[in-house]
Parts: structure tokens; C-alpha cells; sequence
């Protein structure tokens, strides 16, 4: 089946344009994971879902960024006033369940604020 | 939650050779996740280990687990070209209901 989708794979946005990025899971997975990942750093923790509802959004940098789903099935990341040190590729994963069950990444969106 | 850390940061080695990597974390886990990262690719789960288990095997991967160190490390044996990638551990908390990843060790296999 198909795996976890995201888009646009790559985005070039001016300083202070707001950016939306969306993620596809996997069909039937109820919990949705964003991480954003900078250049030779690890994989920072911003929100995930459970359903439709995020339980726990203590890792988005700033009330820049916020996070939806419906239908219990695709996401979007927005940005608004996007600023240079939001450059970081934005990975989405998804997990049948939370907890103890393996996540499935996708290939990420590549953000480049100019 | 918490992050595990990866050591070494850094790995080269040839072709054929092991590579071992290593993970740490502060708290109890319920689980601990390995991942490789392959360069502009996402993230594929390579093995989940339990809290209860000590050892686990997939193909050429073996994982073991140390609760009382709270260490685990991932083995490549026989090392292929093809496993240059970036490998994360993912500790996960029994009050947490996500793993966190830490920098990763940066594998690079010389053919």
C-alpha cells in the first residue's frame, strides 16, 4: 500500500510569507507525528496527533507555527511569517496507534526561507 | 519524553567490517526504536526492542538492550556500501506517548 506522502517536497519562501506543508499517512493510522530536522541535527519533536485531536503541542517553536488534521487522516503544518532559522527539512510520520508501535516516515519537505 | 544519544557521532569503516553504534538514555523506557536515515530520504524503522528483552536480530542487524545501564547498541555485521546512512535510537518513556530521536551516528561504509 502506499506509505506516508508529504508535499510540496521542496518549498523556497520569502522572509515573513506564510507556508503550509501537508502530509498524507498511512491509511488507518490513527496517530500523525511533525518533526523538523535541521542540517546535521537530530529530529526535534514539534506535535503529533491522535485522531484529530493533539494532545500535546509543547514542541512547536513559537505561536508561529500551528497544526491540524481532520478527518483523522491528513495534516497540515502552517508557518506564518516565516523567518530564515525556520529553514529544516519537516518530516511527518504516522503509527497505527500512539505508543509502542513503529513509525512510518515520510520523505519530508525541504524549507528554504530566503 | 525523553532523547537517546548516539555515540559515536561518526563512524567510518570498509566494507565487510562490523560497525557498532551505541545509544543512552536518563529514564525508564517501555521500548527503544532504531531508524536509519538514509541521505535525503526519510526515516525506515529497523528494529523495536522491548524493555523485557534483551537481544534482537533482523538480517544483519543486532540490537541489544541494557536496562540497567540504560545503553543499547545496534551491530552491523558484514557492512555493505549500501548501509551508509545516518541511524537513530528512539527511546520511548511509559509516560510518553512518542519517541524521540537524538542526532544520530553518521555511518559512511568505504567499498
Amino acid at each position: 500500500g502506499a506509505g506516508v506522502s508529504q508535499s510540496p517536497s521542496n518549498k523556497v519562501t520569502e522572509k515573513g510569507k506564510d507556508v503550509e506543508l501537508r502530509c498524507d499517512p498511512i491509511s488507518g493510522h490513527t496517530a500523525l507525528y511533525w518533526y523538523r530536522q535541521s542540517l546535521g541535527q537530530g529530529l526535534e519533536f514539534l506535535i503529533y496527533f491522535q485522531g484529530n485531536s493533539a494532545p500535546d503541542k509543547s514542541g512547536l517553536p513559537s505561536d508561529r507555527f500551528s497544526a491540524e488534521r481532520t478527518g483523522g487522516s491528513v495534516s497540515t503544518l502552517t508557518i506564518q511569517r516565516t523567518q530564515q532559522e525556520d529553514s529544516a527539512v519537516y518530516l511527518c510520520a504516522s503509527s497505527l496507534e500512539t505508543g509502542s508501535y513503529e513509525q512510518y516516515f515520510g520523505p519530508g519537505t525541504r524549507l528554504t526561507v530566503t | 519524553s525523553q532523547q537517546g544519544e548516539e555515540d559515536p557521532q561518526a563512524l567510518s569503516i570498509q566494507e565487510g567490517e562490523n560497525a557498532t553504534m551505541n545509544c543512552s538514555y536518563k529514564t525508564s523506557i517501555n521500548n527503544l526504536q532504531w531508524y536509519r536515515q538514509n541521505s535525503g530520504r526519510g526515516l525506515v524503522h529497523l528494529i523495536l526492542i522491548r524493555s523485557n528483552e534483551r537481544e534482537k536480530h533482523s538480517g544483519r542487524l543486532r540490537v541489544t538492550l541494557d536496562t540497567s545501564k540504560k545503553s543499547s547498541s545496534l551491530l552491523i555485521t558484514a557492512s555493505r556500501a549500501a548501509d551508509t546512512a545516518s541511524y537513530f535510537c528512539a527511546p520511548k518513556s511509559g509516560g510518553s506517548y512518542i519517541p524521540t530521536f537524538g542526532r544520530g551516528t553518521s555511518l559512511i561504509v568505504h567499498p
